[in-house]
């Protein structure tokens, strides 16, 4: 559902499960991708990437998935701790000149 | 040891003035950008540099102008502050590697403020 205030898709989980964020792109020339997080009062951070020549990739608790049949790319968080609550932002870039273009963001929440 | 540094973090001013937003890195990268949040949480890039060369100039307004003296500076500034420049700006930084993607490195923001 969507938080409202902030407009954002929100996704709330009990400390010690799984997490997965999804995101949607819509740029077929897309051949990379990057996963941020971004704390409140804080710049956004590096999660995790993955290129376009792959469909799985696996970081410290952390997955990502790219379906470019349907240009869908998810984010899995595993063992969710409250620590991993944030605003977590997909990113593509594709084409040139090197843009990072960010999707809408999901807040994830994680209750203890 | 900041490695992405923005200044200053918190900007209120009057609708009409213009203001600058510095932005330095240490980290030898090549490439600098502005990125936009707005109350939203929406990121859109306004600007890239790369060894103070203009390569990413968006839909942005004229009165926005950046400035990069060197490639670990890349400043903002905004003339004629409008309500709607009511933001946290974000400056970034990547190598050059000669590939076109990389991980974007952020610093942690300026909130600007028009009243």
């Amino acid at each position: 559902g969507e938080s409202v205030g902030l407009h954002l898709p929100t996704l709330s989980v009990q400390e010690g499960d799984n997490s997965i964020i999804n995101c949607a792109y819509s740029n077929s020339a897309s051949d990379y991708f990057i996963w941020y997080k971004q704390e409140s009062g804080k710049g956004p951070q590096f999660i995790i990437d993955i290129r376009s020549n792959m469909d799985k990739r696996q970081g410290q608790r952390v997955t990502v998935l790219l379906n470019k049949t349907v240009k869908h790319l998810s984010l899995q968080i595993a063992a969710t701790q409250p620590g991993d609550s944030a605003v977590y932002f997909c990113a593509e870039s594709g084409g040139s000149n090197y843009k990072l273009t960010f999707g809408k963001g999901t807040l994830l929440t994680v209750n203890p | 040891d900041t490695a992405v540094s923005q200044t200053p973090k918190y900007l209120v001013t009057q609708m009409g003035n213009d203001k600058s937003i510095k932005c330095e890195q240490n980290l030898g990268h090549d490439t600098m950008y502005w990125y936009k949040q707005d109350s939203k949480k929406f990121l859109k890039i306004m600007f890239s540099y790369n060894n103070k060369e203009l390569i990413i100039n968006e839909t942005v307004p004229n009165r926005f102008s950046p400035k990069s003296p060197d490639k670990a500076h890349l400043n903002l500034h905004i003339n004629s502050l409008e309500l709607g420049d009511s933001a946290v700006y974000f400056c970034a930084s990547r190598p050059w590697t000669g590939e076109k993607d990389g991980e974007l490195f952020f610093g942690e923001g300026s909130r600007l403020t028009v009243l």
